[in-house]
């Protein structure tokens, strides 16, 4: 059973349009993770939530946004996507921050026309 | 900034055969992960070793981590086509506990 589910696999947006991506958990974890991945390249964690605690990277754009309305849930927000956003974005969580396994979504392909 | 380094970040083997690769990190850290990839698919967890462990076993994975070095292997006995992916280490080095992934080592097993 799919315990960190993304929706959806594939997304196609237009140069501009914001777009959202959404997570949810059935594990009850306390945090939340997303990272974006480009071809070839390592994950880039963009955000992470503890709880409610928001905690940005230095290096994410302001052009990327994050929602937690509960514990199950978490939503990406792009709001003017451009072509170099296109990637994997990928949902995580885990019961506690760094110290245990983070159980990965299979992935949003985000695609910029 | 990417926090592991992994080499090397290609190989190719038979079945059978071992496969062996190694993360290098640059600060303290409080645990190491690897992760596998499959084309196109979510990361899905393998082994946690913390900082004061120096090896873990799970099935026919081995895990070895030396910190006075700053790095890690992960081996792969008796490799089988499915074991074709890519693997990332990621470490967790602040109070935060968030973890940061290396570039990752390409494997491909052919038959």
């Amino acid at each position: 059973d799919a315990m960190v589910i993304q929706n959806p696999r594939y997304q196609v947006t237009q140069f501009g349009k914001p777009v959202t991506l959404s997570c949810s958990q059935t594990l009850n974890h306390n945090v939340m993770y997303w990272y974006q991945q480009k071809s070839s390249q390592a994950p880039k964690l963009l955000f992470h939530y503890y709880d409610k605690d928001f905690n940005n990277e230095a290096d994410t754009p302001d052009n990327f946004q994050s929602r937690r309305p509960n514990t199950s849930f978490c939503f990406l927000d792009i709001r003017s996507p451009g072509l170099g956003d296109a990637a994997m974005y990928l949902c995580a969580t885990s019961r506690v921050r760094g110290l245990a396994e983070a159980f990965f979504g299979q992935g949003t392909r985000l695609t910029v026309v | 900034s990417q926090q592991g380094e992994e080499d090397p970040q290609a190989l190719s083997i038979q079945e059978g055969e071992n496969a062996t690769m190694n993360c290098s990190y640059k600060t303290s850290i409080n645990n190491l992960q690897w992760y596998r990839q499959n084309s196109g698919r979510g990361l899905v967890h393998l082994i946690l070793i913390r900082s004061n462990e120096r090896e873990k076993h799970s099935g026919r994975l081995r895990v070895t981590l030396d910190t006075s070095k700053k790095s890690s292997s992960l081996l792969i006995t008796a490799s089988r086509a499915a074991d074709t992916a890519s693997y990332f280490c990621a470490t967790s080095t602040d109070s935060w506990g968030k973890f940061q992934f290396g570039a990752g080592t390409q494997v491909v097993v052919t038959p």
